[in-house]
Formats: C-alpha cells, sequence, structure tokens
C-alpha cells in the first residue's frame, strides 16, 4: 500500500537559510497535517491543511509557511532558520470523508541547521 | 485544551515479560480518541493501537492492550510477552472527535527489553 513520502530525507543547512520541505500523501487523502519533533522531544503539531485550506494552525513560527497544492501535496517553507529549527518534521495525511479520520505519518526529514 | 502526560521517562522489562506504560490526559471533551505510537531508532510514527472514548470495552491488537479508565482519564498501555523489537519510544496521543483532528502527544516513555 502507498504510504505518505516526504522529501527530502535528510537536509542540512546554514542559519538564515531557507529550507523547503515536501510531503505527498496517500493517494485520496484530503488532510495533511506537518507536526515538529526537536531532539528528545515529542512531536509538536504546527499546522494543518483541508482541501487546500489551511484547516487548524499550531505553534508554527512566523518564519514557516506551508500550503497545499491543487494535487493535495504540502510544502513547508521555513525561512531565517535557526540552530533551534534543527528537528525531525512529520507529515501525516489522513481522510476527511467520515468515519475515523486515522493518520498515517511519513518517515520525516531530518533538518539540521549548522 | 488537552493535554497528555506520561510521568514514565524510561521503563525496563526483561523479554517475555508484561510491562504496563502509563497515560492520562485532561480535557473537558466527551467524545474523542487515544492512541499508542511506537518510534523505533528509525525515528518512523507507528501505530499500536487506538481507542475510541465511547467504546467502554479496551482496545487489543495481538500482544498489546489497553486499560481505559474514562473516568480517571487514563489511557495505560500493556504489552504482554515482550520482544526485543518492541525496544522503542512509546508516545499517548489525544485527538478530538471534532475540529481539525490534530494529534496532542505526551512526552513519551522509553522502553527498554532486556534479553
Amino acid at each position: 500500500a502507498a504510504g505518505v513520502i516526504q522529501s527530502p530525507r535528510h537536509l542540512i543547512k546554514e542559519k538564515r537559510e531557507t529550507a523547503t520541505l515536501k510531503c505527498y500523501p496517500i493517494p485520496r487523502h484530503d488532510t495533511v497535517y506537518w507536526y515538529q519533533q526537536g531532539p528528545g522531544q515529542d512531536p509538536q503539531f504546527l499546522i494543518s491543511f483541508y482541501e487546500k485550506m489551511q484547516s487548524d494552525k499550531g505553534s508554527i513560527p512566523d518564519r514557516f509557511s506551508a500550503q497545499q497544492f491543487s494535487d493535495y501535496h504540502s510544502e513547508l517553507n521555513m525561512s531565517s532558520l535557526e540552530l533551534g529549527d534543527s528537528a525531525l518534521y512529520f507529515c501525516a495525511s489522513s481522510s476527511f470523508s467520515g468515519g475515523y479520520n486515522e493518520q498515517f505519518f511519513g518517515p520525516g526529514t531530518r533538518l539540521t541547521v549548522l | 485544551a488537552q493535554t497528555v502526560t506520561q510521568s514514565q521517562p524510561e521503563m525496563s522489562v526483561q523479554e517475555a515479560e508484561t510491562v504496563t506504560l502509563s497515560c492520562t490526559y485532561d480535557t473537558s471533551e466527551s467524545d474523542y480518541y487515544l492512541f499508542w505510537y511506537k518510534q523505533p531508532p528509525s525515528r518512523q510514527m507507528i501505530l499500536v493501537i487506538r481507542q475510541e472514548a465511547y467504546k467502554q470495552q479496551n482496545a487489543t491488537e495481538n500482544r498489546f492492550s489497553v486499560n481505559f479508565q474514562k473516568a480517571a482519564k487514563s489511557f495505560s498501555l500493556k504489552i504482554s510477552d515482550s520482544q526485543l523489537g518492541d525496544a522503542a519510544m512509546y508516545f499517548c496521543a489525544y485527538r478530538s472527535q471534532g475540529g481539525t483532528y490534530k494529534y496532542i502527544f505526551g512526552t513519551g516513555t522509553r522502553l527498554k527489553v532486556l534479553a
């Protein structure tokens, strides 16, 4: 079965640079969630999209922005990177068409800011 | 706002024995879902088991079962016949029945399995 795809899997950036993380949800899933997991921490919700519209916003810095495109893939854009942005970024997808709405997690993108 | 608490940062269990991981949560909602996720060294988040709050029966998945006490807002995970492959971080998570379905995670419990 198809899973959530995230790219790149690993990314190394310098302080003040920009990074773009991509997420390709499971086919026919209409909702995408982004989570940030710092070293030794639990995943923290950043933002979610349903049918290409932002549906909820969590602890996402103003330096970050995200969107969901017509093909339902999503991109998380991170500017003016700081050392504290080093983390594992998870994308999860689900189908909002009633029922249980289980979130399926991707493998994550490990971002290292030097 | 909802919160999830895992008071055991680390637990150890002997192979083939049973271990219970604790989770408590706080919410004013009556309908919600609770989950246990496993995160091995690969960092992939793997769903272990889920529980719907409206169901009184405790969920079971093979060697994994939960003790769901809604009034006490407690949701513990029992792993029977522990195996070396069970070693991982375990996160308890809460999700509202309505709204945008974001997960709220606890801080995790690292489980070590001793041979």
